[in-house]
Formats: structure tokens, C-alpha cells, sequence
């Protein structure tokens, strides 16, 4: 059975410093691994998705890297801006079509 | 493009009542839709998997008579949350897939039983 665990559960920096988050999964053998930002109370809004033959995505101050041999993806958010802080998931699929396996989330605060 | 709807985005019920959740894809056809629930400050944990026209599959542990799930039309899907009691408090939330690999979140329905 696959499991998805993210460290830390919470993390608080201050405004401009990078944040880095991990995520970590038991079974290698996945399809893709998205990252998501969820705002308290509300929905999911997906960040990134790396498919499982891609080393990294990026996007804006996002980048995304992914070692499936090791079982981890790490989520590095450059500059980080008060308006980052939100609840960070990250979840994967085995196969095309399948049900995604979530994380705990890690809580950021960036605080100005 | 994909949005996904949910209705109502609270509901607040005594216990013993029956809630009824729904979740709807505004701009593109469903053929799945996935039923997560989210306890306060922790990750999403799938319920269901639904396909239109067919019997909704039930993940280990959730009880099918208790969260009735209908997937009647390629853009809506309803989750009925049965005699409800206080544990089932929970942050709901759906999920759409046209056909291929991505899932497009709703914006989730706060529960809460008293």
C-alpha cells in the first residue's frame, strides 16, 4: 500500500527566504506526483505535475524535482512571499486515471 | 476552463439528518468524479470513486449505506451524507476527470453535525 508523508507538517520563515518541502512515498512505481496548495477552508489548486519519466518542472518561482529510484520529490519556492502561506500537498498515481494518495501536507507561514 | 462547482459550500444539520452535497463540472463532461473528506488540519482521504451511470467504488472502511453516492449526468455528482451524527463533521470535497489524468478540485463543503 502506498504512503505519502510530507516534513515537516509545518514550517514558518521569514518574508524573502527560500522554502523547501519533501515528500516522501513507499512505492517508486508511480505514474505522476502533483503538488498542491490548499487555502484554509478552501479547495485544491494544482501547482505542479511531473510525470514519472521527468526529473523536474518548473514553474515561476516553483520548481519541482522528482527521484523515483529514492521515493522523493522536494518542492523549493524561491523569494517566499507572505501570500505563500497556505497548506502544501503533494500526491501520487500509480497508474493513468487512478486515484491520487495524498500527503499530510506541510503548513507554511511566511511572515513579513 | 475546469471548473468544478460544489453545493453548499456549509451546511450546518442536527443529528439523525440526511445531507445532501453536490458537485458539479461547469465547463467539461465528467466520466469519473472522486469523494474526498478532510478532517481539520489533515491530508484528503478518498472515499469513493464514481463513474457516470455506474455504482460508485467505495474505499476499505467507508460505508456505501451511510455516504450514498449518485453519478446520474456527465456533470453532476451527489454525495448524501445518511443519518448523519457529529463524527461525520469533516471538510468534503470533490473532484472531476473528463478522461485523462488530471482531477480538477471543487472548492469543498464544511459540514458540521451537532
Amino acid at each position: 500500500k502506498q504512503e505519502v508523508t510530507q516534513i515537516p507538517a509545518a514550517l514558518s520563515v521569514p518574508e524573502g527566504e527560500n522554502l523547501v518541502l519533501n515528500c516522501s512515498f513507499t512505492d517508486s512505481a508511480i505514474y505522476n506526483l502533483q503538488w498542491f496548495r490548499q487555502d484554509p477552508g478552501k479547495g485544491l489548486t494544482s501547482l505542479l505535475l511531473i510525470q514519472s519519466s521527468q526529473r523536474e518542472q518548473t514553474s515561476g518561482r516553483l520548481n519541482a524535482s522528482l527521484d523515483k529510484s529514492s521515493g522523493r520529490s522536494t518542492l523549493y519556492i524561491a523569494a517566499s512571499q507572505p501570500g505563500d502561506s497556505a497548506t502544501y500537498l503533494c500526491a501520487v498515481t500509480k497508474a493513468a486515471g487512478n486515484k491520487l494518495t495524498f500527503g499530510g501536507g506541510t503548513r507554511v507561514l511566511v511572515k513579513p | 476552463g475546469a471548473v468544478v462547482s460544489q453545493h453548499p459550500s456549509w451546511v450546518i444539520c442536527k443529528s439523525g439528518t440526511s445531507v445532501k452535497i453536490e458537485c458539479r463540472s461547469l465547463d467539461f463532461q465528467a466520466t469519473t468524479m472522486f469523494w474526498y473528506r478532510q478532517f481539520p488540519k489533515q491530508s484528503l482521504m478518498l472515499m469513493a470513486t464514481s463513474n457516470e451511470g455506474s455504482k460508485a467504488t467505495y474505499e476499505q472502511g467507508v460505508e456505501k449505506d451511510k455516504f450514498l453516492i449518485n453519478h446520474a449526468s456527465l456533470t453532476l455528482s451527489t454525495l448524501t451524507v445518511t443519518s448523519a451524527h457529529p463524527e461525520d463533521s469533516s471538510f468534503y470535497i470533490c473532484s472531476a476527470r473528463e478522461g485523462g489524468v488530471t482531477q480538477y478540485f471543487g472548492p469543498g463543503t464544511r459540514l458540521t453535525v451537532l
